[in-house]
């Protein structure tokens, strides 16, 4: 059974630009949730998607959006980057019961300059 | 809302002796509650959960929890340790209630075998 895939694993972007990120979840999950790590604010929890709708939203700004498609796969968008977006993004999927098994990608990193 | 606390930022152990990592939550309501690793440059992996029932969980490479409830705390700990076991550690709640995937981490433990 294949993981959590997200693509790409690395990013470069410029302040200003826009970034959108890939995840795609283990067969049969319905539920994707993004998170972004920082070494100053460590793991803190952007948006759920599950069957297609955003059931759960942190506390980031508007110009952190996501979607996700009829085959359960999920994009996050970042748009007019700062330096601050900086992070390793994770992005983690499970069936949507919330009984507690979420399954991790590996992340993208992305680096704003 | 829920929020955890891991009061040891960092833990240095020496090879095959015993450690606790250190994790408090706070919640108004009922909580699911974990342990994840993270490896350098790697997502996170569970290590263990604790939903209901039996207060001790097993986990695996061998770590355990034991939930108290009256304490608020969720500790984590492997009576002897491996060099392997050297990463980042992360405690997380989440809200029992259905429909709620959202995990509140600590702001992590790393864990680090002396040999």
């Amino acid at each position: 059974k294949a993981g959590v895939t997200q693509t790409p694993r690395y990013l470069i972007k410029t302040r200003g630009q826009q970034v959108t990120l890939s995840c795609s979840p283990i067969s049969g999950h319905r539920s994707v949730s993004w998170y972004q790590q920082t070494p100053g604010q460590g793991l803190q929890f952007l948006f759920e998607y599950f069957s297609e709708t955003q059931r759960n939203k942190g506390n980031f700004p508007g110009r952190f959006s996501g979607r996700q498609f009829s085959n359960s796969r999920s994009e996050m968008n970042v748009s007019t980057l700062e330096l601050g977006d900086s992070a390793l993004y994770l992005c983690a999927s499970s069936l949507g019961g919330s009984r507690g098994r979420a399954f991790f990608g590996q992340g993208t990193r992305l680096t704003v300059v | 809302a829920q929020s955890v606390t891991q009061l040891d930022s960092q833990v240095p152990v020496f090879e095959e002796a015993p450690v606790e990592l250190r994790c408090n939550y706070s919640s108004s309501v009922s909580v699911y509650l974990f342990w994840y690793v993270q490896y350098p440059n790697q997502g996170l992996q569970l290590l263990l959960k604790y939903l209901s029932g039996s207060t001790l969980v097993k986990g695996i490479n061998g770590f355990e929890a034991e939930f108290n409830k009256s304490q608020t705390s969720f500790h984590l700990r492997k009576p002897s340790v491996h060099i392997s076991d050297t990463a980042e550690y992360f405690c997380a709640v989440s809200g029992s209630n259905f429909g709620n995937e959202k995990l509140t981490f600590g702001t992590g433990t790393r864990l680090t075998i002396i040999p």
